[in-house]
């Protein structure tokens, strides 16, 4: 089956803890992309990466750091500097960055307290 | 003013109507729209896509691009149950990012 998939689907973290969430896709996709949704809002990008080894700063990077070490693979990570890390994460990918049909994995409610 | 705007709902329409979704944005020169339905405590699913002024069409989904007005809307027709989800419409701005609107909330009533 080709896909994007997240892990865990829910994720809770302490306080000035960091947590790393994990995106896989098959799709041979180019382009990967991170988003948050908070409740009644849009989705808004944190980061994204048009290729292996590249990435670029989202609206709301302040507080993420991602890697792009694989095609398959764009990991994002909550650092203690985000001050509200408490939403829905959701990690998407297109086929090239000029195909901007984006297709979402499942996500992961992470939870900070 | 936002980006991409669209009214919150809910919408409610009953099963079999025909379900309007509205949304508009600022961005002049943008070229790409996209309508994606989000269940409750999902993912966005990828419904629509739309580049060119007009309608598009897709089973029971419509899809309306107007430049001039900068609007794109979403028709639903014989509008069911297990379509009430939120509705999410995105526009590809400058520097080629998608750009959300919150969503509308539809509520199909059998």
């Amino acid at each position: 089956d080709g896909g994007i998939t997240q892990s865990p689907k829910y994720l809770f973290r302490k306080e000035g803890q960091n947590v790393t969430l994990s995106c896989e896709q098959n799709l041979n996709h180019d382009a990967m992309y991170w988003y948050r949704q908070d409740p009644g809002q849009g989705l808004r990008l944190i980061y994204y990466s048009q290729i292996v080894n590249d990435f670029q700063k989202g609206d709301i990077a302040e507080g993420y750091s991602v890697s792009r070490e694989k095609k398959e693979s764009f990991p994002l990570t909550v650092t203690s500097a985000q001050k509200n890390p408490t939403a829905f994460y959701l990690c998407a990918s297109s086929r090239d960055p000029g195909n901007y049909e984006q297709y979402f994995g499942p996500g992961t409610r992470l939870t900070v307290t | 003013q936002k980006e991409v705007e669209q009214n919150s709902g809910p919408l409610s329409v009953p099963e079999g109507a025909i379900a309007s979704l509205n949304c508009t944005y600022s961005d002049r020169v943008s070229q790409s729209f996209f309508w994606y339905r989000q269940y409750s405590g999902k993912s966005p699913e990828l419904i629509m896509s739309i580049y060119s002024n007009g309608d598009k069409e897709d089973g029971r989904f419509t899809a309306q691009l107007n430049k001039a007005s900068q609007y794109v809307s979403l028709l639903i027709r014989d509008s069911q149950p297990s379509d009430s989800a939120t509705y999410l419409c995105a526009v590809i701005r400058y520097g080629n990012k998608l750009v959300f609107g919150a969503g509308t909330i539809l509520r199909v009533k059998s």
